[in-house]
């Protein structure tokens, strides 16, 4: 079973304010991801980390930002919440060599903006 | 031209029956991987299968199996004897690239199948 984290599961804030969402995990994975997902629709990545001080834009722009200062913490900020950021942002993380390399994914955290 | 592509966006299938959900990608790299998510009404995205591009033989886990068709670029998922408990979305995905390379697990996903089992 994954030992990934996302928190918080659900939150509904007002436009304009600062929101961080938390990811850890606890199994020394160098890479991790973020992903937003539309309901019913597929995943875009919005940014991806090979390890500590390494971050980057995913394929799908976002106006968010994320930080790798430790190897199992990856939180994304958004400065300034608007409606159109409302989706589920869902993180994971990987690491070669660990059977097929697939990522595993924490539950996810569905955000309204309002 | 999108690099996964699936074409069921809902299937209904009888408990206990099996079901094939359809995947066909597009790549020019030779060396890639393939795999199946799971995520249930709850969001979170489970991995059931996966599917190397030199693979010889198609991957089994359990009840889920990949029906590979390289030349074909697919690589269906037969779920057998369907379950209540297999309702749920399900996506394809991509790894293009070989796994051992810097950066390069990144993943393309499918726009998914929503699965419903009837009892």
């Amino acid at each position: 079973e994954a030992d990934i984290y996302q928190t918080p599961r659900y939150l509904v804030i007002g436009t304009g304010k600062k929101i961080t969402l938390e990811c850890s995990q606890t199994m020394g994975h160098d890479k991790m991801y973020w992903y937003q997902q539309d309901p019913g629709m597929e995943l875009h990545l919005i940014h991806y980390s090979y390890g500590v001080n390494s971050t980057e834009k995913g394929d799908l722009s976002s106006e968010s930002t994320v930080s790798r200062i430790r190897t199992e913490h990856f939180p994304l900020t958004l400065e300034s919440a608007r409606p159109s950021h409302t989706s589920q942002y869902l993180c994971a993380s990987s690491s070669r060599g660990v059977s097929y390399n697939e990522q595993f994914f924490g539950p996810g955290t569905r955000l309204t903006v309002l | 031209a999108q690099k996964i592509t699936q074409t069921q966006p809902g299937m209904f299938v009888q408990e206990k029956e099996a079901v094939t959900l359809d995947c066909t990608y597009d790549t020019s790299d030779p060396s890639y991987g393939l795999f199946w998510y799971k995520q249930p009404s709850s969001g979170e995205m489970i991995f059931l299968i996966y599917q190397g591009s030199y693979d010889q033989q198609n991957a089994t886990e359990g009840r889920y199996s990949l029906n590979f068709q390289k030349a074909r670029k697919s690589a269906n998922l037969v779920i057998s004897a369907s379950q209540l408990g297999d309702s749920a979305m399900y996506f394809c995905a991509m790894r293009e690239g070989p796994s051992t390379n810097f950066g390069n697990e990144k993943l393309t996903f499918g726009t998914g199948t929503r699965l419903t089992i009837i009892p």
